[in-house]
């Protein structure tokens, strides 16, 4: 069964840290890249990162970027994501996908979208 | 960054109609529009892909179409499964959502 498994989510202080795991399985996990996705309370969705399959592309988010840092490990076919100076806001479930690959026509470029999500694991900020 | 308004932010329906959700980009990023499904307590569900391709297994009551700026999902005749939260999201410049439509029952 493909699936994404996470872990690591908790109730940390403002200004503390914490190292979300995204564990892989059922599929060639360094064939894809894997974002990182959060929800608030209450919210809607929201992108925070994402890493390509060998890990030499990233991407944050604004409201993230210079405190969380995201990396994998394709040998344990798993994703991290160091958060750091946590503040209130960054209370939410946080979600890894899976971004799936289409080539539609021959020529045309592929298209991407996240196809396999995990249960989520909850981060709670607060003193 | 591409910034995604989607619209409605909520709406009310009944079983067995049509309901259409817009989304609207900061710049032109056609087809890297993707729509997902979310019930209370669960991961998003990728409906689909690329615009207008449905993802496999999802049902044909789903569609989607749009290019340039605006894109469209459209539910034929909604189900009473169907109650839920509809996001788009822009895979053209990293990987923004919209707001998000919730579609509850009139």
């Amino acid at each position: 069964e493909v699936q994404l498994v996470e872990s690591g989510g908790g109730l940390v202080q403002p200004g503390g840290s914490l190292r979300l795991s995204c564990a892989g399985s059922g599929f060639i996990f360094s064939s894809y890249e894997v974002n990182w996705v959060r929800q608030a309370p209450g919210k809607g969705l929201e992108w925070i990162s994402y890493i390509t399959e060998s890990g030499n592309v990233i991407f944050y988010a604004d409201s993230v970027k210079g405190r969380f840092t995201i990396s994998r490990d394709n040998a344990k076919s798993s994703v991290y994501l160091q958060m750091n100076s946590l503040r209130v806001d960054d209370t939410a479930v946080y979600f890894c996908a899976r971004m799936g690959e289409w080539n539609l026509r021959l020529g045309d470029p592929y298209y991407h979208a996240m196809d396999v999500w995990g249960q989520g694991t909850r981060v709670t900020v607060s003193s | 960054d591409v910034q995604m308004t989607q619209s409605p932010s909520s709406l009310s329906a009944s079983v067995g109609d049509r309901v259409t959700i817009t989304c609207r980009a900061s710049q032109s990023i056609s087809p890297y529009v993707n729509w997902y499904q979310q019930k209370p307590g669960k991961a998003p569900k990728l409906l689909i892909y690329a615009a207008s391709s449905l993802q496999s297994g999802v049902p044909s009551r789903f569609s989607g179409s749009g290019s340039g700026t605006d894109f469209t999902l459209t539910i034929s005749s909604l189900q009473p499964e169907d109650f839920a939260t509809y996001y788009c999201q822009q895979s053209f410049n990293k990987r923004g959502f919209g707001g998000g439509t919730k579609v509850e029952i009139k």
